[in-house]
């Protein structure tokens, strides 16, 4: 079964430039999330979906910031216009549908986001 | 913010037994006790989750206190390749997991 799968695995844009990351969870995984990790910080929670519909983006640090779920499977979140800070890796995770219990999420490998 | 306390770093010999706690003195009835970790910087990796039941799977035990305010994970025989950061994280079912700082465990040769 294949996990978490996260593209583009490293990116480099300019600031002011566009960027979309993609992440596709583990078939039939309603849950997905959404995580950063700017350099020396924690793992940062930025948003949950619940199949499309978002559950909670509480973590979302601004506007620039736009995640989508269309049709519940795969996600993309886009960041426009890329800032500086806005550099780090980009975690997304998937757990089963809200029936299944208490269960574990499963993380892909991130996309590392530079903006220079 | 994370609601667990863990020390900051720790070391282990090879082979020998890896025990890592974790302060949860506020944890509510419905959240249980996630342990996963970080290797380099690699996606987080699920290792073990409780309830008040002690827990084992084929990567480490997880013991939970009586009174669930504090656990430790076990890893039985520690290899060069479990050096990583470990974040013990409480959870309620279906709400996001909640990074702290961890504790990032060296396994020595």
């Amino acid at each position: 079964e294949a996990g978490v799968t996260q593209f583009p695995s490293h990116s480099v844009i300019e600031k002011g430039q566009t960027v979309t990351l993609r992440c596709d969870p583990i078939s039939g995984h309603d849950n997905l999330y959404w995580y950063r990790r700017v350099m020396g910080k924690e793992i940062k929670f930025l948003l949950h979906f619940v199949k499309e519909s978002k559950q909670d983006e509480s973590g979302m640090p601004n506007n620039r910031f736009l995640a989508e779920r269309t049709g519940g499977t795969y996600s993309t979140l886009k960041v426009q216009p890329a800032e500086l800070e806005d550099s780090g890796v980009y975690f997304c995770a998937s757990s089963q549908p809200l029936g299944g219990g208490n269960t574990e999420a499963f993380f892909g490998q991130g996309t590392r986001l530079t903006v220079v | 913010d994370a609601k667990t306390t863990q020390p900051t770093s720790m070391d282990c010999a090879e082979g020998r037994a890896a025990n890592l706690p974790c302060n949860h003195s506020t944890i509510s009835g419905n959240e249980y006790v996630y342990w996963y970790r970080q290797i380099h910087s690699q996606g987080p990796q699920y290792i073990i989750h409780g309830l008040k039941n002690n827990e084992t799977n084929e990567m480490a035990s997880l013991i939970i206190t009586e009174d669930r305010k504090s656990s430790t994970l076990i890893l039985p025989h520690a290899t060069l390749r479990d050096t990583a950061v470990y974040y013990c994280i409480v959870r309620a079912p279906n709400t996001p997991l909640v990074f702290g700082k961890g504790t990032r465990l060296s396994v020595i040769a």
